[in-house]
């Protein structure tokens, strides 16, 4: 159980379009979802958490406005980079609290073009 | 201030030998998880093992076992038998409070390459 379904695996997009990724927990009711990103040779940087039904809390150095993250039910949180830049491309990586531990999706490679 | 500290960019170990990973904390919450995760050149986070701070044994999960020295604020990853696949990074991870609802922070990861 508690399965974190991540899409898309990987995406190529060109500079200034959007991009969304989807995070779905497919057996469980994530209340609360982190969303990481992760430079290459690099570790997992906490970018945001976001909580049903209320604002995603940032963390510093993180622009909110080019990272809209979207937790609308409980088994739904999505991140949209928007205007994406070159220096955009990342692996981003979603993860759920469940029980005493964390599940993790498969993570999303962002390449911008 | 680093929260977790990994000083091994890279090791490299026998195939068949054991390899012991470290990791350093530091916080002062006295309710707090440690976590090791494992993660191939694909991406994934693959959970290896987890000790809470009251445990009173060190935690042990098939080939991984954790030697934890609370004193030490230390929580070093022990691989026995290593495997070809066992290669990959190596995170540690704290959670500071018992609430499930705090996200996890990593250390800089070591790579493992294990050699035939």
């Amino acid at each position: 159980g508690a399965v974190v379904s991540q899409h898309p695996s990987w995406v190529i997009c060109k500079s200034g379009t959007s991009v969304k990724i989807e995070c779905r927990s497919l057996d469980f009711q994530a209340t609360t979802m982190f969303w990481y990103r992760q430079f290459p040779k690099q570790s997992l940087m906490l970018m945001a958490t976001s909580n049903e039904g209320s604002k995603a809390t940032y963390e510093q150095g993180v622009e909110k406005d080019k990272f809209l993250i979207n937790h609308a039910s409980l088994t739904l949180s999505t991140l949209t980079v928007t205007s994406a830049h070159p220096e955009d491309s990342s692996f981003y990586i979603c993860s759920a609290s469940y029980g005493t531990g964390y599940t993790f999706g498969s993570g999303t490679r962002l390449t911008v073009v | 201030a680093q929260k977790i500290t990994q000083t091994q960019p890279g090791m490299f170990v026998q195939e068949k030998e054991a390899v012991t990973l470290d990791c350093t904390y530091d916080t002062s919450d006295p309710s707090y998880g440690l976590f090791w995760y494992k993660q191939p050149s694909s991406g994934e986070m693959i959970f290896l093992i987890y000790q809470g701070s009251y445990d009173q044994q060190n935690a042990t999960e098939g080939r991984y076992s954790l030697n934890f020295q609370k004193a030490r604020k230390s929580a070093n990853l022990v691989i026995s038998a290593s495997q070809l696949g066992d290669s990959a990074m190596y995170f540690c991870a704290m959670r500071e409070v018992p609430s499930g609802n705090t996200p996890l922070v990593f250390g800089k990861g070591t790579r493992l390459s294990v050699i035939a």
